[in-house]
């Protein structure tokens, strides 16, 4: 595709609803990354897949948050049981190979609302 | 721990102006560093992506430069537009992940 996607670009949920957050990366792209951006903030890193697998998912907030991309491509973020300080704005970037000095492009991300 | 800081927060200038934008990290062990803008309810868009070997890089009215023993890269902005309205942001490449700093708003008055 042209560039990196994410659906839906605004998501308003009740605490304690689950939501999923999808990713679609930029054709070719191996590497995928999730960030999270609180309102004036800069992004911080939740989790990286290479291909399939999830290499580091280190940032993840709590076991309330899970991410998936099972055959490579197309990511999802699941985020179980939302609260009120899940509420921010999550961005997927894709680069086209792994580990090193590789441009990351980034999503318009999903702007996350929970009440 | 990985950190990055950007100065200043906040920059309101004329139009025409040339300005600095500042950005330090706390570990030097970087890949890469990368510019970004980011405008209201956007996503990022790259600006300039400067190797850890390269001292700087250049795009039109851009320049970024990298001192990584120091820990310190620069972004100038020359003879400034109104169009340059918007935040910037610096992130450091350390393999995995990128390290983002808070970034810095700019504003650009006609």
């Amino acid at each position: 595709g042209a560039g990196v996607s994410q659906s839906p670009r605004y998501k308003v949920a009740k605490r304690g609803q689950d939501v999923a957050l999808r990713c679609d990366p930029i054709s070719g792209h191996v590497s995928l990354f999730w960030y999270q951006q609180a309102l004036g903030q800069g992004p911080e890193f939740l989790t990286y897949f290479q291909n399939e697998a999830q290499l580091d998912k280190s940032g993840l907030p709590s076991d309330r948050f899970f991410a998936e991309r099972p055959e490579g491509s197309v990511s999802t973020l699941k985020i179980q049981r939302t609260q009120q300080e899940d509420s921010a704005v999550y961005l997927c970037a894709s680069s086209l190979v792994g580990q090193g000095g590789y441009e990351q492009y980034f999503g318009p991300g999903t702007r996350l609302t929970v009440t | 721990k990985q950190e990055v800081t950007q100065i200043p927060a906040a920059l309101s200038v004329p139009e025409g102006e040339n300005l600095v934008l500042n950005c330090s990290f706390t570990d030097s062990a970087i890949y890469n560093l990368q510019w970004f803008r980011q405008d209201p309810g956007k996503g990022l868009t790259s600006l300039l992506l400067i190797q850890s070997s390269q001292r700087e890089q250049t795009s039109g009215r851009l320049n970024a430069s990298l001192d990584k023993s120091s820990g310190r890269s620069t972004l100038y902005i020359a003879a400034s537009q109104p169009g340059d309205s918007a935040t910037y942001l610096c992130a450091a490449n350390y393999g995995q992940n990128f390290v983002f700093g808070p970034g810095t708003r700019l504003s650009v008055l006609p």
